[in-house]
């Protein structure tokens, strides 16, 4: 069974930084693309980032880039978010999902909350 | 960027109805990478259809997908009391990866 689990959401003030985890499990997951989606408190979903399965390539949304950096570690079935320069608007639940070779995200954490406020 | 507009933006019907969800793209959607997500309250979205008409594993066959090009139609045939959510569509063949705003489904 897949499962991902996501950790590290919390409170943090305008301009600070946060790390999110997201820990594989049931899959090869050196094998997968891997994503970050936000949704914001009674909003709809934002992809924010993406990486390749060898985490060479990387995709991110305009609204985060040059803030938020995708990694992983292959070898610790762990995909990670490094955020930085928070804002309030960046405040949500970020999800990571797991891509399945062009058939849509089938696999989706269960969210980590991200409160930005000062 | 890929612009998905859905439509309505929130339907009200009665369980046993049909459901007619619609998704149009600002440009044709790569290699038919469309997809659709049910999502609950509290709940992480759940993939119904991708690759505009096949439905994912464990979804029920009252689902299904249509369209091509920009035009996209998610239908669900006969509406069960656990069908009432709010639905996205989504294409994941261009970067940025991007999710319509949602339709919402609610009960009549």
């Amino acid at each position: 069974e897949v499962q991902l689990l996501e950790s590290g959401g919390g409170s943090v003030q305008p301009g600070g930084s946060l790390r999110l985890s997201c820990v594989a499990s049931g899959f090869t997951f050196s094998s997968y693309a891997m994503n970050w989606v936000r949704q914001a408190p009674g909003k709809g979903l934002e992809w924010v980032l993406g990486i390749g399965s060898s985490g060479a390539d990387t995709y991110y949304a305009d609204s985060v880039k040059g803030r938020f950096t995708v990694s992983r570690d292959n070898s610790k079935n762990t995909l990670y978010l490094q955020m930085n320069s928070l804002r309030a608007e960046d405040t949500a639940v970020y999800y990571c999902a797991k891509g399945q070779f062009g058939s849509g995200w089938p696999d989706w954490g269960q969210g980590t909350l991200v409160t930005v406020s000062s | 960027e890929i612009v998905l507009t859905q439509s309505p933006g929130t339907l009200s019907l009665s369980p046993g109805e049909r459901a007619t969800l619609s998704c149009r793209a600002s440009q044709s959607v790569t290699n038919t990478y469309l997809a659709w997500y049910q999502q609950k309250p509290g709940q992480a979205p759940r993939l119904l259809i991708h690759s505009i008409f096949s439905r994912a594993t464990g979804i029920p066959d009252r689902f299904s997908g249509s369209g091509s090009g920009t035009d996209f139609t998610l239908t669900i045939s006969r509406l069960e009391p656990e069908d009432f959510a709010v639905y996205y569509c989504q294409q994941y063949g261009t970067s940025p990866y991007t999710f319509g705003q949602g339709t919402k489904l609610e009960i009549k």
